[in-house]
């Protein structure tokens, strides 16, 4: 299986500041890569997928890079509404798997 | 407007069954990818199993031989068959949408259910 392995974990930071959150995978996976967002209590919300590819009606202060085996998502100018945890998905192989997740918190 | 509804979980002893449904509309399960992701209480998240629009499934090691996915295109309804469950399969379970799978490869989960608990203790 493809372990992908997200850091940091935990992330303390304040509003405006810009924020990068790292995804390694074992192996390569080409740009097969996802970035979701999740509240307490509630589903994730998919932000970027194909690595880079903002998803239609998420801010363009969220932007994704990188193909094989890193990948970073940068949030460039963090607002409240953005505190929540963050996770990455590779759809490259099955089966599919997530990253541990980062834990945004406001400093 | 794209919904997923989750029902069926609940509270269930070790090696009992339960059959978890999620209801779609504003588009049919018949044509896009469809998945299960399920996150133990305070934990990650883990996908579960996917439903090709050609019919194929595909399910992670930890629930493969005791999970079975499937769909009803009448009812536009997917479902998840979960057997001889585990106190480790306690969990919210989560729907969620790929892409169509006639026109693209599964990318990405763009829409996801409120989910559903399931408890699995004696």
């Amino acid at each position: 299986d493809i372990q992908l392995t997200q850091s940091p974990s935990f992330l303390s930071a304040s509003i405006g500041d810009r924020v990068t959150i790292t995804c390694r995978a074992s192996q390569g996976i080409s740009s097969y890569l996802a970035w979701y967002q999740q509240k307490p209590g509630k589903a994730p919300k998919l932000l970027i997928h194909a690595a880079s590819t903002l998803q239609s009606g998420v801010p363009s202060r969220f932007s994704g890079s990188g193909s094989g085996t890193e990948f970073t998502l940068t949030i460039s100018s963090l607002q409240p509404e953005d505190f929540a945890t963050y996770y990455c998905q590779q759809l490259n192989i099955y089966p599919l798997t997530f990253g541990g997740g980062t834990k945004l918190e406001i400093k | 407007e794209v919904q997923l509804v989750e029902t069926g979980g609940g509270l269930i002893q070790p090696g009992g069954s339960l059959r978890l449904s999620c209801a779609a509309s504003g588009f049919s399960v018949s044509r896009n990818y469809m998945n299960w992701v399920r996150q133990a209480p305070g934990k990650g998240l883990e996908w579960v199993s996917v439903f090709y629009g050609g019919g194929s499934t595909y399910y992670s090691d930890s629930v493969k031989g005791r999970f079975t996915i499937s769909r009803d295109n009448s009812k536009n309804t997917l479902y998840l068959q979960m057997n001889s469950l585990r106190t480790e399969d306690t969990a919210v379970y989560y729907c969620a949408r790929g892409p169509d799978f006639w026109t693209g490869t599964l990318d990405y989960f763009d829409y996801w259910g409120q989910g559903t608990l399931v408890t699995v203790s004696s």
